[in-house]
């Protein structure tokens, strides 16, 4: 089964700063997705970033990023200019292939999340 | 716009009793999921459904059960709600087959159980 360890559980940039969220995930699959989920206070998640495994190139969607190394099984993401709006809950995820006997579903492994803290 | 509504943002139950959790989405997605979010312990599946009827046991499905009678609604049963079940439940839905695998997910149902 796969696994996926953010080991920052807090984490605290000034305004206007980057800050960089750490993952790290653990699977035998060759190919597979990787996401980034914001969950602000209104508890809502939205997906931020996705990354194909197959791509080396690193994903970006304006001020978010990510750094993707496939051999170390690594897939960081990075703000830039942060800001107050950024403040919440990140989850990274790997997608999952849930097999049964007439077919799939696609689900997703989760993280234990880092809450971003913004500081003004 | 994509929508993933749970029926109920609040819910306080007893000990003992029955409760239901509804979601329902308008995107007509074939998968949906059910998800339990513990601080520090992250999202982790009860259960999904990859078709009206059909059922797959996720991660933690114990003294949990589902229902999915229509292919825009997926229910989530708790036959007697006990205290260890007091959690934030976040229901999820995503197309099936060759996709990026993003899941769209309701606002959350906050259960409380005395």
């Amino acid at each position: 089964a796969q696994t996926v360890t953010q080991s920052q559980p807090e984490m605290s940039v000034q305004e206007a700063e980057t800050v960089t969220l750490s993952c790290t995930y653990d699977t035998s699959e060759s190919d597979y997705y990787l996401f980034w989920y914001k969950q602000p206070p209104s508890r809502q998640m939205i997906l931020v970033i996705r990354q194909e495994a197959y791509k080396q190139q690193n994903a970006t969607e304006n001020r978010f990023s990510v750094n993707f190394q496939k051999a170390a099984k690594s897939f960081s993401l990075k703000i830039s200019d942060s800001q107050l709006g950024d403040a919440a809950m990140y989850f990274c995820a790997y997608r999952s292939y849930l097999r049964y006997s007439g077919g799939g579903a696609d689900g997703l492994t989760f993280g234990k999340g880092t809450h971003l803290i913004i500081q003004p | 716009d994509v929508k993933v509504t749970q029926s109920s943002r609040y819910l306080v139950k007893r000990t003992g009793e029955k409760v239901f959790l509804e979601c329902v989405q308008d995107m007509d997605h074939e998968n949906m999921f059910w998800y339990r979010q513990d601080p520090g312990l992250g999202l982790r599946l009860i259960y999904f459904s990859y078709d009206v009827k059909m059922k797959e046991k996720g991660d933690i499905p114990e003294g949990y059960s589902v229902s999915r009678e229509k292919k825009e609604r997926f229910s989530l049963i708790l036959e007697s709600a006990s205290t260890n079940q007091t959690s934030m439940y976040l229901c999820a839905s995503s197309f099936r087959g060759p996709n990026t695998g993003e899941l769209f997910f309701g606002e959350g149902s906050r259960l409380t159980v005395l």
